[in-house]
């Protein structure tokens, strides 16, 4: 079946230090992943697409289809990457549908 | 433009009754899809309606249903409520549909079944 995992519910790192939040899929086909976020009192929304190889606000996520993963990172975090992170596929066989994975909250602490 | 609307935005219900969820999607979407979030099960797809008709269907029973409108704009029904549909209810406006880098979510509805 397929499957999104984020292994890390919570995740704390100090500003400026970089991070990397976990994302692991199982998927027979040729995945499409996205990132999502929900910033506190937010709307869930579009962070990143892995097809459009773009750095968003500094994050970065590399397809890894040989480990079935799809981290983001950043770099140097910054105080605004407070939020709730959303792993999610684009399962296209059968019926067409996101998956998303539990979801990581990450802390920026000053 | 203006953005994805819910209505309500909280609800309480009594175990059995039903509930009727409403979602206006940005102005030239066709996809409506609909999510349930809860702490346990996290963000687990419903459906999603495409130009009135129903397109892909997630993994729940037939007590939930939907259906859309010649403007796009998405119901959702939720018959028999059980205890366990308290969730906050998404839905996500696109042009193209599922898995479309343009999709848009709303603020959700927050339903609480006693």
């Amino acid at each position: 079946a397929q499957r999104v995992t984020q292994p890390e519910k919570l995740l704390s790192v100090f500003k400026g230090a970089p991070v990397e939040l976990k994302c692991n899929y199982s998927y027979s086909g040729s995945p499409e992943l996205f990132w999502y976020v929900q910033y506190s009192r937010q709307r869930l929304q579009l962070l990143l697409r892995h097809i459009s190889r773009e750095s968003i606000k500094g994050f970065t996520a590399d397809l890894n289809k040989g480990e079935t993963s799809f981290h983001l990172k950043k770099p140097f975090a910054q105080e605004e990457d407070s939020a709730m992170y959303y792993c999610a596929l684009n399962q296209i066989q059968g019926a067409q549908k996101l998956v998303f994975g539990q979801g990581t909250r990450l802390t920026i602490n000053p | 433009k203006a953005g994805v609307t819910q209505t309500p935005r909280y609800l309480i219900k009594t175990r059995g009754q039903q509930v009727t969820l409403s979602c206006s999607p940005i102005s030239g979407h066709r996809s409506v899809s609909w999510y349930q979030q809860t702490p346990g099960q996290g963000l687990q797809f419903l459906f999603e309606y495409f130009s009135e008709t129903q397109r892909n269907k997630g993994n729940f029973p037939g007590r939930f249903s939907g259906r859309q409108f010649s403007n796009s704009r998405s119901e959702m029904n939720v018959s028999t409520l059980e205890l366990g549909d308290s969730a906050l209810y998404l839905c996500a406006s696109s042009l193209r549909g599922v898995g479309s880098y343009e999709q848009y979510f709303g603020p959700g509805t927050r339903l609480t079944v006693t």
